[in-house]
């Protein structure tokens, strides 16, 4: 069975930092391209991060919103993807999803706030 | 950044009617090399993660009803669910995947009369 199963939200004050986890199984994780995707409260949905396989040199990509404060990075031998996030912003409280292609995750709720 | 507009961005049906919902793309999403369409329909029902019903602007994803269709090319694209069920109750996303990054419509929100 195929799982993606995203951990480590919460509620952060403006400023911090947090990390947010993507466990997955049921998939060659290894050639995966592997993606964040987040959800405002608006419901509006917003690209974050991708990050490529190892024949693409784990090539990265980041949304201009998230760019220079948040990193994708992953982790082949456990199957996990990664999402750094630094200096958040209120704007930025969502909730996030790891994608890969047509698979996602439940998500996991950020929470910015002071 | 391509901009995806939606529209409507809510509608009220009877079951058994047929819905559509509209998505206009700021740029073509055609690409010249292959000929598809880089246009996917995302639905997201209450308290789940969006589930993937159509890409390539036409092809439903596997397990998807053929109630379900997806049409257009270009700019202009069409979601026509025929016969719509109370299962339909959902939120309904168009995403372009032509070009970084990725944008998504701002939802079409389905309900049951």
């Amino acid at each position: 069975e195929v799982q993606l199963v995203e951990t480590g939200g919460g509620l952060v004050q403006p400023g911090k930092s947090l990390k947010l986890t993507c466990a997955t199984s049921g998939f060659t994780f290894s050639n995966a391209w592997m993606d964040w995707v987040r959800q405002s409260p608006e419901k509006q949905l917003e690209w974050v991060a991708q990050i490529k396989d190892k024949s693409n040199n784990y090539a990265t990509y980041y949304a201009e919103s998230v760019k220079g404060r948040f990193t994708i990075s992953r982790d082949d031998s456990k199957s996990s993807v990664y999402l750094q996030m630094n200096s958040l912003k209120e704007e930025d409280t969502a909730i996030y999803y790891c994608t890969c292609g047509p698979l996602w995750g439940q998500g996991v709720m950020v929470t910015v706030s002071s | 950044d391509i901009v995806m507009t939606q529209s409507p961005s809510s509608l009220a049906v009877s079951a058994g009617e047929t819905v559509t919902i509209n998505c206009k793309s700021s740029q073509s999403l055609l690409s010249s090399g292959n000929q598809k369409n880089y246009l996917a329909w995302y639905q997201q029902k209450p308290g789940q993660s969006p589930k993937l019903l159509i890409y390539l602007a036409s092809t439903r994803e596997s397990g998807v009803p053929d109630r379900f269709i997806g049409s257009g090319s270009g700019t202009d694209f069409t979601l026509t669910i025929s016969s719509v069920q109370a299962e339909d109750l959902a939120d309904y996303y168009c995403q372009q995947h032509y070009s970084y990054p990725p944008t998504f419509g701002s939802g079409t929100k389905l309900e049951i009369k």
